[in-house]
């Protein structure tokens, strides 16, 4: 149980162009969901938090505008690179965590590798 | 406030040796902790938690860690390394609620046949 899908693993787009990226809970509901962005050879780094029918929370130093995010149902949240430029190439997860229990864990996606052209 | 420290970048060990990974933890509140395990251009699998039962934890693929509270750590082991164990390493810290989860820096196991 608790799997959670990310699509699409692995996207090219032009320079200013919008991406949308998405993050499914297939088994679960969630809440919350997470994104993160990791560099190469870095670690995760929290862009922000999404929560159901409301607004998500960013991290400082995240653009909101930016990086759009929306969490419309309680399995499902799209994180929008808005505008994209070649420093938004980067490997983005997302992580999820059941709603049913206070810390069951946190479930991540496969990862999408966006390179921006 | 959650933070975690894990010492050394990239560790290697030959195969069939001991894997050691360490993870010190800093927590104002009791911590759940736990290890990921992350291949190229993957997202991350949980190897095992701790969240406040038994101190020594056993996870997947062999692995285990023990929940040391005086020393704030979370040590990875394993007795036997295997080839297919090689990937990067994370150890991440939570208070449990309705927060995110605090990475550590990675550390790359390498196996040496």
């Amino acid at each position: 149980g608790a799997v959670v899908s990310q699509h699409p693993s692995r996207v090219i787009c032009k320079s200013g162009t919008s991406v949308k990226i998405e993050c499914r809970s297939l088994d679960f509901q969630a809440t919350t969901m997470f994104w993160y962005r990791q560099f190469p050879k870095k670690s995760l780094m929290l862009m922000a938090t999404s929560n159901e029918g409301s607004k998500a929370t960013y991290e400082q130093g995240v653009e909101k505008d930016k990086f759009l995010i929306n969490h419309a149902s309680l399995t499902l949240s799209t994180l929008t690179v808005t505008s994209a430029h070649p420093e938004d190439s980067s490997f983005y997860i997302c992580s999820a965590r059941p709603r049913w229990t206070k810390h069951y864990g946190y479930t991540f996606g496969s990862g999408t590798r966006l390179t921006v052209v | 406030a959650q933070s975690v420290t894990q010492l050394g970048s990239h560790v290697s060990v030959s195969e069939g040796a001991l894997v050691l990974l360490r993870c010190n933890y800093s927590s104002s509140v009791p911590p759940y902790l736990f290890w990921y395990v992350q291949y190229p251009n993957q997202g991350l699998q949980l190897l095992l938690k701790y969240t406040s039962a038994a101190t020594l934890v056993k996870g997947i693929n062999g692995f285990e860690a023990e929940f040391k509270k005086s020393e704030t750590s979370f040590h990875l082991t394993k007795p036997s390394a295997h080839m297919s164990d090689a990937a990067e390493y994370f150890c991440a810290v939570s208070d449990g609620g309705a927060n995110n989860l605090f990475f550590g820096t990675g550390t790359r196991l390498t196996v040496i046949p």
